[in-house]
């Protein structure tokens, strides 16, 4: 039961250097999302997929870019790290994104710090 | 817009005590509303979700939350605190306005002191 996976759990960056977030769900879900959790502010999306081949931007998506690979991956690449991507990124996925009862699936989370 | 209110940052019972986790929104649209739980180090995991059905529902775990619309209201409530209880919990709404994405409460830590 692996549900959604992240990789890696953890990272230390300099500012400047880029880096990509690996995100894998395996229970055939077609949405899947990016967010970052930062204290005190909850989460907060970054870029979402709502299917295969699609991709939008949410509430704080400058600074990212996302590739949605195929059904199972989504990627979250920063290419310029800079310290305020300072944060724990979440990946969740979620059976559709079109009916309000689909409830979103995290992953473990990836704690990025960029020095 | 949409938004959820939190309305405390911590929360702290003894074991064996009742539980209230308190949540607000605004919305101009019937919404969905779900809470989910965090327990360190790891991700969010879905506690119960209300989507329009029974006002009183029940999830894992013991909670339950009551959705009031006349006082936009979605508490969260156990009648009975355990230890493995402790971690932060998150109301989250839905709403299907063209973006569909949840919208977090900036999160609720519950300490249960033995």
């Amino acid at each position: 039961n692996a549900g959604v996976t992240q990789t890696p759990k953890f990272q230390v960056l300099k500012t400047g250097q880029s880096m990509t977030l690996q995100c894998a769900q395996d229970m055939n879900h077609n949405s899947m999302y990016w967010y970052r959790q930062d204290p005190g502010m909850g989460l907060r999306l970054i870029y979402y997929s709502a299917s295969e081949g699609t991709t939008d931007k949410g509430e704080v998506p400058n600074g990212y870019n996302v590739s949605r690979l195929n059904k199972r991956e989504f990627s979250l690449r920063l290419e310029s790290a800079a310290p305020s991507q300072t944060s724990v990124y979440f990946c969740a996925s979620s059976r559709t994104d079109s009916y309000s009862n689909q409830p979103q699936h995290f992953g473990d989370g990836t704690r990025l710090s960029i020095l | 817009a949409q938004s959820v209110t939190q309305l405390d940052s911590h929360v702290s019972v003894s074991e064996g005590t009742p539980v209230l986790l308190r949540c607000n929104y605004s919305s101009s649209y019937s919404p969905s509303l779900f809470w989910y739980v965090q327990h360190p180090n790891k991700g969010l995991q879905l506690l119960l979700k209300y989507t329009s059905a029974a006002t009183l529902v029940k999830g894992i775990n013991g909670f339950e939350a009551e959705f009031k619309k006349s006082e936009t209201s979605f508490h969260l409530t156990k009648p009975s605190a355990h230890m493995s209880d402790a971690a932060e919990y998150f109301c989250v709404v839905w709403m299907d306005t063209g973006r569909r994405a949840l919208t977090f409460g900036s999160g609720t830590r519950l300490q249960v002191q033995p």
